[in-house]
């Protein structure tokens, strides 16, 4: 069974710093990778995606994440906060190499970014 | 670029009801997914369905079906409405040439009293 863990439910920081959202993932065959947003009352965004090749994968809004299978990691990073990152962050994963259907998305429990003056 | 369209966006029913909740995906995307979001939880896949037929359930209730109809689109029936039921109800589609990559609804709110 897949399942993903994002450690730190809440994270703060301040508007110009580092973000960093942690995820560590386990699956029984390679996986693809995931990272969603949701803004509240809203539905999910994609940033980006891990399926094969590159392991650094850029995504929308200056996010990045890099895949490291030695660590089953796949971190979300991005160099400058800004008061529009505000939101809750997902990291999931589903199998690859699975089509017609069969490719479900399992998340990890989220983790809301708060973005400071 | 035409998105994935959920209707309603908010359904306020009573415990012991029934509800419908409708996905329209994206143009030529042939596959549907289902997930439950309950307050402050993460999305919990439901039932998928490619090219009509149901590909794969998840830990959706017996009181809940689903289906895809010919032009694609999917509904999710709810029964004996529970107030355990209220959470937010999102619909993804995808394209089975790159079945990883779901696209999201923006949701259906269902509230039970």
């Amino acid at each position: 069974a897949q399942s993903v863990t994002q450690l730190g439910s809440h994270v703060s920081v301040s508007e110009g710093a580092l973000v960093l959202l942690r995820c560590n993932y386990s699956s029984s065959v390679p996986p693809y990778l995931f990272w969603y947003v949701q803004y509240p009352n809203q539905g999910l965004q994609l940033l980006l995606k891990y399926t094969t090749g590159a392991t650094l994968v850029k995504g929308i809004n200056g996010f990045e994440a890099e895949f490291k299978k030695s660590e089953t990691s796949f971190h979300l990073t991005k160099p400058s906060a800004h008061m529009s990152d505000a939101a809750e962050y997902f990291c999931a994963v589903s199998d690859s190499g699975v089509t017609g259907g069969g490719n479900k998305l399992t998340f990890g429990t989220g983790t809301q970014l708060k973005v400071e003056l | 670029a035409a998105g994935v369209i959920q209707s309603p966006r908010h359904l306020i029913k009573e415990k012991r009801e029934t509800a419908t909740l409708k996905c329209y995906p994206i143009p030529r995307h042939d596959t549907v997914y289902w997930y439950q979001q309950g307050p402050g939880q993460d999305p919990q896949f439901l039932i998928s369905f490619y090219e009509k037929m149901q590909s794969d359930k998840g830990s959706i209730p017996d009181r809940f079906s689903a289906q895809q109809f010919s032009d694609y689109h999917s509904e999710l029936n709810m029964s004996s409405l529970e107030l355990g039921d209220s959470a937010l109800y999102f619909c993804a589609s995808s394209s089975d040439r790159s079945s990883y990559e779901q696209y999201f609804g923006p949701g259906t709110r269902l509230t039970v009293t």
